[in-house]
């Protein structure tokens, strides 16, 4: 089984400051990796697909990187509508995924 | 726009089961793999199940095989999720979500399932 694995679990920021998550696999799974942003009580959102490729009507302050083993999720501005868990989720055993634990991004 | 609604979550007693359902609209249904995804109280996401468009293909999560089974009804636009021998782990909001090539696009509210005596 590809394990993912997400760093930092917690992240403290402020409005305008530039943030990158990591996400890192067990083994290579390509470019077949998503990013999902999930607010308290509701439904994750669809950010980034295929590593890199900003899912329609998504601010362009969002960006993903990475190929193999290790991706970012960078936002170049945060804004206080970003405070919000972040997952990465492979999708390289489609039909079968596995997401990253989470990463909490908090108002410092 | 896209909807999907779940329902049939509820509070069941261990070893018990139960049945979700998701409703779908505002798409070609019988044209995406569909998918669920839980998640448990203050924990991450854990994907569960998938089954192809006809129904032809299903895969699940190792911790629920012989026990959930995933259907669905393309005449009916729904989803379903019929989840036996339930355990205090299985206590979650359960998500439908549509597959989109590979990864998810849309998502439901959820419907809570509680696994307890």
């Amino acid at each position: 089984d590809i394990q993912m694995t997400q760093s930092p679990s917690t992240l403290s920021a402020s409005v305008r400051d530039r943030v990158t998550i990591t996400c890192r696999a067990s083994q290579s799974i390509s470019s077949w990796l998503a990013w999902y942003q999930q607010k308290p009580g509701k439904a994750p959102k669809l950010l980034i697909y295929r590593a890199s490729t900003l899912e329609s009507g998504v601010p362009s302050r969002f960006s993903g990187d990475g190929s193999g083993t290790e991706f970012t999720l960078t936002i170049s501005s945060l804004q206080p509508d970003d405070f919000a868990t972040y997952y990465c989720q492979q999708y390289d055993t489609f039909p079968m995924y596995t997401f990253g634990q989470g990463t909490k991004l908090e108002i410092k | 726009e896209v909807q999907l609604v779940e329902s049939g979550g509820g509070l069941v007693q261990p070893g018990g089961s139960l049945r979700l359902s998701c409703a779908a609209s505002s798409f070609t249904f019988s044209s995406y793999w569909m998918s669920w995804v839980r998640q448990a109280p203050g924990k991450g996401l854990e994907w569960v199940a998938n089954i192809k468009q006809d129904g032809s293909e299903k895969s699940y999560v190792d911790s629920v095989k012989g026990r959930f089974t995933i259907s669905r009804d393309n005449a009916k636009n729904s989803l379903y999720l019929q989840m036996n021998s339930l355990r205090a782990e299985d206590t979650a909001v359960y998500y439908c979500a549509r597959v989109r090539t590979e990864y998810f696009d849309y998502w439901g509210q959820g419907t809570l399932v509680t696994v307890s005596s």
